[in-house]
């Protein structure tokens, strides 16, 4: 069957430090792969798409990994601050279904 | 950039009632749209994609008759669960997407629901 993993336990780290969050997938051969944001009692709020012919993107304080081999793609926020805290998503999106499958979340917490 | 709103932001109703949910992409034209229901501490699901014009297609298992997408412009789509239940209490999120802009897609606020 196909799944979407995510780390569903919460991430805490200390501001300052890099954060870095998993998103493994299995049977699935996304087109690309895209990471969320999501803050309690609100809607995902778009960060990065990746696709699947690439292998790294970056923005700003934000980088993300994408290996089609291994079927993972990590998530990392350098110079984390506590604004940082939230839900992150990973959705993959598959052409032959033109839609968007998200996976479990990662709460991350980053503490002072 | 882009902006999708929904309304109302929660609501609260009686058993058997029906519950309208608004969709609207304020400054695009969003010819698909997608309906999500997130149940807490889990992934958001679809539950059905509309395009504008079209009858919506519903992910499996979820009920056509009991949850009624209409995306009759290309600015606003309902959602409307019929005669709900405890157990549709959720938190209900819409998405829209652009003709020719496939990877984008522009998420609302979302709305929670509480029936009693």
């Amino acid at each position: 069957s196909q799944k979407i993993e995510q780390n569903s336990e919460a991430l805490n780290i200390q501001e300052g430090k890099t954060a870095t969050l998993t998103c493994n997938y299995t049977n699935y051969s996304p087109a690309y792969l895209q990471w969320y944001r999501q803050d309690p009692g609100r809607g995902p709020v778009f960060l990065l798409l990746i696709r699947e012919n690439e292998k790294e993107k970056r923005k700003e304080r934000l980088k993300v990994t994408f290996d089609t081999t291994l079927k993972q793609s990590l998530f990392h926020i350098t110079a984390s601050q506590p604004a940082d805290s939230a839900t992150y998503l990973c959705a993959l999106f598959r052409s032959t279904a033109s839609k968007l499958t998200f996976g479990t979340g990662t709460r991350l917490q980053v503490t002072l | 950039g882009a902006v999708v709103s929904q309304h109302p932001s929660w609501v609260i109703c009686k058993s058997g009632t029906s519950v309208k949910i608004e969709c609207r992409s304020l400054d695009f034209q969003a010819t698909t749209m997608f309906w999500y229901r997130q149940f807490p501490k889990q992934s958001l699901m679809l539950m059905a994609t509309s395009n504008e014009g079209s009858k919506a297609t519903y992910e499996q298992g979820v009920e056509k008759d009991k949850f009624l997408i209409n995306h009759a412009s290309l600015t606003l789509s309902t959602l409307t669960v019929t005669s709900a239940h405890p157990e549709d209490s959720s938190f209900y999120i819409c998405s829209a997407r652009e003709l020719g802009r496939q990877e984008t897609q522009y998420f609302g606020p979302g709305t929670r629901l509480l029936v009693l």
